[in-house]
């Protein structure tokens, strides 16, 4: 069965960087486009990017261009979601989610919480 | 940025009840929209993708309807377990925008 297992929580400070991985299983990493989602506490979804585990190519919400990296290691099946210069505002719950065919997020992982404070 | 508007964004009913959530572009998306339901503390679930079409084990009181700008979620007969947050997201154009989410609460 298709599963994503994020890292776990972080505490970072401002100014910091913070890399949440994703480790998937029960899928063909490479076949599959995985995107990333952070919900501040109490407020929607926002969407960040997406990544093509067989390329690396990579697309980013402009919000977030330069601040954010996505990569993958294949012979791990794990993608990574790197942000810096971290701020208070960046605290939230952030979820890798692979990519169906039809482009919807259809597996989700469980979430990893950072939290940005002095 | 395409923008996407729910209504209502709080919504009160009972057991059984039919219920329906708009979800409106700011420009047409043809019929790149999805819906998801999340419950407090998890990830978000796919319902619906691509307007219309159930997700596999989603139960058949969800559907899912409209084109271009203007969609709609229904669920025919409302069960205890579909009290939730519902959210659009639009596939169209990046970034992949959602809408602002509708609560579902029991009257």
């Amino acid at each position: 069965q298709v599963q994503l297992v994020q890292s776990g929580a972080e505490v970072k400070k401002p100014g910091a960087s913070v890399k949440v991985s994703c480790k998937a299983s029960g899928y063909t990493f490479t076949g599959y486009y995985m995107h990333w989602v952070r919900q501040a506490p109490g407020q929607g979804l926002e969407w960040m990017g997406r990544i093509n585990p067989n390329s690396g190519g990579t697309n980013y919400a402009q919000k977030f261009q330069g601040r954010v990296t996505m990569t993958r290691d294949t012979s791990i099946s794990t993608a990574y979601m790197e942000l810096s210069r971290l701020r208070s505002d960046d605290t939230a719950v952030y979820y890798c989610a692979r990519a169906s065919t039809a482009m919807v997020q259809d597996y989700w992982g469980q979430g990893t919480l950072v939290t940005v404070s002095s | 940025d395409i923008q996407l508007t729910q209504s209502p964004s709080f919504l009160s009913a009972s057991v059984g009840d039919r219920v329906t959530i708009t979800c409106r572009a700011s420009q047409g998306i043809s019929s790149y929209l999805a819906w998801y339901q999340q419950k407090p503390g998890k990830a978000p679930k796919l319902l619906i993708y691509a307007a219309s079409t159930l997700q596999s084990g989603v139960p058949s009181r969800f559907s899912g309807s409209g084109s271009g700008t203007e969609f709609t979620l229904t669920i025919s007969s409302l069960q205890p377990e579909d009290f939730a947050t519902y959210y659009c997201q639009q596939l169209n154009s990046y970034p992949c925008t959602f809408g602002q989410g509708t609560r579902l609460e029991i009257k």
